[in-house]
């Protein structure tokens, strides 16, 4: 059964200060990757996704998300952060090969807190 | 584009009794999910429809819960009987077809507080 762990539940940076927030699955096969952002009482908005082909995958806001396939390892990063990044964001995985669905599989999350 | 809508944003019930969230997903959009989020975890698949027939419904709590998506479009998630530990955000997802790494588009949630 697919897994994913989210080191750290909470980081805090300094506003300019590098975001690196860590994902790690575990799955059989390659599964579909994405990181989701959610602020306070909203839904949760995509940031960036890897299926297939590079994998260095850059998302909106900034973010950007390596695919290492040797370390099953999928981590968050952004240079500089801003205080608008502050908010709650999950790492997920979705099984190519599952043909009963293809519903995410959320890790506990990790909230990103950014001080001036 | 409108997003996926849900309905009430939040409610209060005590146990034994019954509720049931609406969701209204984007337009078109043939997948739609339902997921529980309790409080300091990431959201659980409970159910996932392809148009109006199930797909996925292994970790559903089929003694109190029940879904249904009428026509392929609008979908309720229903609870009978609550119990504390249902106390959640339930998040409504859509999606344009149940293929792997299509984005899921997520509602704002409602949040159950069961006492």
């Amino acid at each position: 059964a697919q897994s994913v762990t989210q080191l750290g539940s909470h980081v805090s940076v300094s506003e300019g200060a590098l975001v690196l927030l860590r994902c790690n699955y575990s799955s059989s096969v390659p599964p579909y990757l994405f990181w989701y952002v959610q602020y306070p009482n909203q839904g949760l908005q995509l940031l960036l996704k890897y299926t297939t082909g590079a994998t260095l995958v850059k998302g909106i806001n900034g973010f950007e998300a390596e695919f290492k396939k040797s370390e099953t390892s999928f981590h968050l990063t952004k240079p500089s952060a801003h205080m608008s990044d502050a908010a709650e964001y999950f790492c997920a995985v979705s099984d190519p090969a599952n043909q009963a669905g293809t519903a995410l599989i959320f890790g506990k999350g990790t909230t990103l807190s950014v001080s001036s | 584009e409108a997003g996926v809508a849900q309905s009430p944003r939040y409610k209060i019930i005590e146990k034994r009794q019954s509720v049931a969230f609406w969701c209204n997903p984007i337009s078109g959009h043939a997948t739609l999910y339902w997921y529980q989020q309790i409080l300091g975890q990431g959201p659980k698949l409970l159910i996932q429809f392809q148009n109006n027939g199930v797909v996925d419904d292994s970790q559903l709590p089929k003694d109190r819960f029940s879904a249904e998506r009428l026509k392929g479009v609008d979908s309720t998630l229903k609870i009978q009987p609550a119990k504390l530990e249902d106390s959640a955000v339930y998040l409504c997802a859509s999606s344009t077809q149940g293929v792997g790494g299509n984005e899921q588009y997520f509602g704002p949630g409602t949040r159950l507080t069961v006492t």
